[in-house]
């Protein structure tokens, strides 16, 4: 079966400091992969996308950037962290050409900028 | 319709009764429509994707139905329960493969 892990669960960082988040894929090939935010009060925002490795597709203009590195590992990083950076990051995955696109949620991780 | 947009944003039922939400999402260049249910500290988990005018699905005491010309989707949960309390997200996909997601409503069932 397939699972899809995401770490850290809950991160504190001061704004200027850079961010690195983690989500991996077991047990299937070749998924598209989404990182997703949700800030405080608001919907899921889809931040970038991934139909291979090292294709990355930004959604919204920001001072985060993606990565995919090999093809289960996807990479959410940033440089300065800025106030408005705080929220959830969810990460997903589905199935490459799947007809229905669902998606498949990790645990998220929590980040506060202070 | 620009966005996916959801209503009501939260509410509260008592336990045992039956209640709805709204989707309502663009009719043009529409592909499948997603519901979500998301519990406080878990990962959002998929309950139905619909494709098609009509489509209806079931899943224990929850349904959902889709109207792709109107943009609409109804989703319904019979006789409440306590754990039934959770944010249910609807999401919209085109032709390409994002998802657009509504803010959610949350639901909160009161024994």
């Amino acid at each position: 079966s397939q699972t899809i892990h995401q770490w850290p669960a809950t991160l504190v960082q001061p704004v200027g400091s850079p961010l690195s988040l983690e989500c991996t894929v077991e047990g299937t090939s070749n998924p598209n992969l989404y990182w997703y935010r949700q800030a405080a009060g608001r919907g899921l925002q889809l931040l970038f996308y991934s139909v291979g490795i090292g294709q990355i597709s930004s959604e919204v203009p920001q001072n985060l950037s993606a990565s995919r590195p090999q093809d289960r590992q996807f990479i959410l990083s940033s440089k300065k962290l800025l106030l408005s950076d705080s929220g959830f990051y969810l990460c997903a995955w589905s199935v490459a050409g799947g007809v229905s696109y669902e998606q498949y949620f990790g645990p998220g991780t929590r980040l506060t900028v202070t | 319709i620009l966005n996916v947009e959801q209503s009501p944003q939260s509410l509260h039922v008592q336990e045992g009764d039956s209640t709805n939400f709204t989707c309502s999402f663009p009719s043009s260049n529409f592909y499948a429509l997603h519901w979500y249910r998301w519990e406080t500290a878990k990962s959002p988990e998929a309950l139905f994707v619909m494709t098609l005018n009509g489509d209806e699905k079931k899943k224990g005491r929850i349904s959902a139905t889709l109207n792709t010309k109107e943009g609409y989707s109804y989703l319904y949960i019979k006789g409440s329960q306590p754990e039934d309390s959770a944010t249910y997200l609807c999401a919209s996909s085109g032709s390409a493969r994002q998802l657009t997601f509504g803010s959610g409503t949350q639901l909160t069932v009161l024994p």
